[in-house]
């Protein structure tokens, strides 16, 4: 069975620092996909970011970049020069090759950024 | 603009009541998805569908029915048998292959009354 886990369920960071947000996963699938998924209060979920099991550099997406360590299993999330804006909880997710697209959750960080 | 629609945002249920929430997209996706969050949790996957006429059941799909008749729509039923259906409930849906990522609505929240 494919799992997530999200060991911080809050964090407190200063505007403009870097932030990491740690994400470890547990699967037998050997080509799997992993994602970042940012939820403001407002409910909605927004695509931040995705690895690949195969890709050979760690993805980047303007301030996101992922931290893939696939020997410890983690994908952990960097946001550089963090923002006012970037308070929201933020969710690690996982496909795997078998079972079609669908995703499995870890349980989420809430990221809180100071002025 | 292209997007997934889903209504209403806000809902209530009496006891005893089946209540369907809609989704749209006009994606042109194949595949659509039904999550359930209940308050500081991540996802889980009610139901999914990767082709018209076509669901399987995710980790919690008992007290819920899904159809899928056209590929633009995926509506959820909460039924009665769903003992504990206070949640928020997210629809998306994804092009069905690679690492496309799925897209998501803005949810709808439903309560008991």
């Amino acid at each position: 069975a494919q799992k997530i886990t999200q060991t911080q369920p809050g964090m407190f960071v200063q505007e403009k620092e870097a932030v990491t947000l740690d994400c470890t996963y547990d699967t037998s699938d050997p080509s799997y996909g992993l994602f970042w998924y940012k939820q403001p209060s407002s409910g909605e979920m927004i695509f931040l970011i995705y690895q690949g099991s195969y890709d050979q550099q760690n993805a980047t997406e303007g301030r996101y970049s992922l931290n893939f360590q696939k020997a410890r299993k983690s994908a952990n999330l960097v946001i550089s020069a963090s923002q006012l804006g970037d308070s929201a909880m933020y969710f690690c997710a996982m496909r795997g090759r078998f079972g079609a697209q669908k995703l499995v959750f870890g349980q989420g960080t809430r990221l809180t950024i100071n002025p | 603009d292209g997007g997934i629609t889903q209504s209403p945002k806000y809902l209530f249920r009496k006891e005893g009541q089946n209540v369907t929430l809609s989704c749209e997209q006009n994606l042109n996706h194949d595949a659509m998805y039904w999550y359930r969050q209940d308050p500081g949790q991540g996802l889980r996957l009610i139901y999914y569908s990767q082709i018209v006429n076509d669901f399987q059941k995710g980790d919690i799909a008992e007290g819920y029915s899904v159809s899928r008749e056209k590929k633009e729509s995926f509506p959820l039923t909460v039924t009665s048998a769903q003992k504990n259906p206070t949640a928020f409930y997210l629809c998306a849906s994804s092009p069905g292959t690679g690492g496309q990522p799925q897209h998501f609505g803005d949810g709808t929240r439903l309560s008991i009354l």
